[in-house]
């Protein structure tokens, strides 16, 4: 039963603090998103990869925010430093196509972070 | 700016009522168009996608149109069940400065009472 796995399921951290999110997409999905939800802004996307390199990140706060993709089948997002706004739940999801070509996208189970 | 809307926010039905849940986008150069569905506490599941040049899709008890000239979408739920229990969110895709976008709306919570 292939599906994306998330770690850490959930997180609380102090303000100041380095946060890494991490997923693991299906195996051979070359596409991976990572959104964040929260009950104010509703699903935003954050950033999307496709074969390891960044499509597009601008919906992801610059000075603080990174996302990589050191391999295939790992993805991380990272927060440096966390603030209280950041808490939110993250979700990652892998596909294989570009959203152009809008085929399904898998969701992970998200990693709900609470930054106080 | 593209905004997406559902409408309603929450509903309540008993089971076994055929319900239409809304959505609607204000600009209508979308790709696609998909309608998902989040259980509490989970990540999202896709139900339908549908193209911009199609009309509507269908999966078993759900079915989706498109019309994209007024910028709305239904999805329709026949025979709903207490297991129909969800939020139920559509999203839109488009491109928006050099890239593309997947925007969604801010869902419908759907409770189907035994």
């Amino acid at each position: 039963d292939a599906r994306v796995t998330q770690t850490p399921r959930h997180k609380v951290t102090e303000m100041g603090q380095e946060v890494t999110m991490r997923c693991q997409p299906i195996l051979g999905h070359n596409t991976v998103f990572w959104y964040r939800q929260t009950m104010m802004q509703g699903l935003e996307l954050l950033a999307y990869f496709r074969n390891r390199a960044p499509l597009d990140d601008s919906g992801m706060p610059k000075d603080r925010f990174s996302a990589e993709m050191p391999d295939a089948t790992l993805a991380t997002l990272k927060i440096q430093p966390s603030e209280p706004r950041d808490s939110a739940v993250y979700f990652c999801a892998s596909g294989l196509a570009t959203l152009r070509e809008g085929e399904t996208q898998y969701f992970g189970p998200g990693t709900r972070l609470l930054v106080l | 700016k593209q905004e997406v809307t559902q409408i309603p926010a929450a509903l309540s039905v008993p089971e076994g009522e055929n319900l239409v849940l809304n959505c609607s986008f204000t600009d209508s150069a979308i790709y696609n168009l998909q309608w998902f569905r989040q259980d509490h506490g989970k990540g999202l599941t896709s139900l339908l996608l549908i193209q911009s040049s199609q009309r509507e899709q269908t999966s078993g008890r759900l079915n989706a149109s498109l019309d994209k000239s007024s910028g709305r979408s239904t999805l329709y739920i026949a025979a709903s069940q207490p297991g129909d229990s969800a939020t139920y969110l559509c999203a839109v895709s488009r491109r928006m400065d050099s890239s593309y976008k997947l925007i969604f709306g801010s869902g419908t919570r759907l409770l189907v009472r035994p």
